[in-house]
């Protein structure tokens, strides 16, 4: 069955664009998460979505960054006015529940700030 | 809080066993993960142990204890596609994983 699928693969922009990337999560999987990884270090959590409960945004690193669920499915992390530092992989995972369950990954977009 | 702490880096020869340990610290215990990341690619899910002991996968084995707040992958028969980051990752609360930084295990012949 088809996986996590994330768009754009690559993104290269300047710094001050706003950027959207889009996540599409196994179908029937309730729980989304996104991830920020940079060259060499862990993932860094950023937001959780479960079902329809309010999202758990605690690992926003600025007000910069917001994300949406739109019908309990695909997600759009949109970061306004690029920085540098943003530069990194943003990965996002869905799983069935949450709850202790494995998260399976989409491939991953390379974000690129110049 | 959560930390998490592992090797940064390992190498191991072909066909021989690695075992990579885990520490953490965590105020609520949901189980504990372990995921395999190659080079520019997305993390995979390996192991999940909740209760103290010894899974054993395959060539791959994860082993827990919660006492110690402790834990290893242990990676038999190595081979050069081993060659990855190892990832573990606890919950924080229920459903946040909390990653440690990896551990990049080099396979050489």
């Amino acid at each position: 069955g088809a996986g996590v699928s994330q768009s754009p693969s690559n993104k290269v922009t300047e710094k001050g664009k706003d950027v959207e990337l889009r996540c599409d999560p196994i179908s029937g999987h309730t729980a989304l998460y996104w991830y920020r990884q940079s060259l060499g270090q862990g993932l860094e959590f950023l937001i959780y979505f479960q079902g329809n409960s309010a999202p758990d945004k605690s690992g926003l690193p600025s007000d910069r960054f917001s994300a949406e669920r739109t019908g309990g499915s695909v997600s759009t992390l949109t970061i306004q006015r690029t920085q540098q530092e943003d530069s990194a992989v943003y990965l996002c995972a869905s799983s069935l529940d949450g709850v202790g369950e494995t998260q399976y990954f989409g491939p991953g977009t390379r974000l690129l700030v110049l | 809080g959560q930390n998490i702490d592992q090797p940064t880096e390992m190498t191991a020869t072909e066909g021989a066993i690695v075992q990579i340990n885990c520490t953490y610290q965590t105020s609520g215990f949901n189980g504990l993960f372990w995921y395999q990341q190659h080079a520019g690619e997305a993390p995979t899910f390996l192991s999940y142990n909740v209760l103290d002991g010894l899974e054993e996968k395959g060539r791959f084995s994860s082993f827990l204890s919660r006492s110690k707040g402790y834990s290893y992958l242990l990676l038999k028969e190595l081979q050069m596609k081993d060659s990855a980051s190892y990832l573990c990752a606890v919950p924080r609360g229920s459903y946040i994983p909390t990653f440690g930084r990896g551990t990049s295990l080099i396979v050489h012949p």
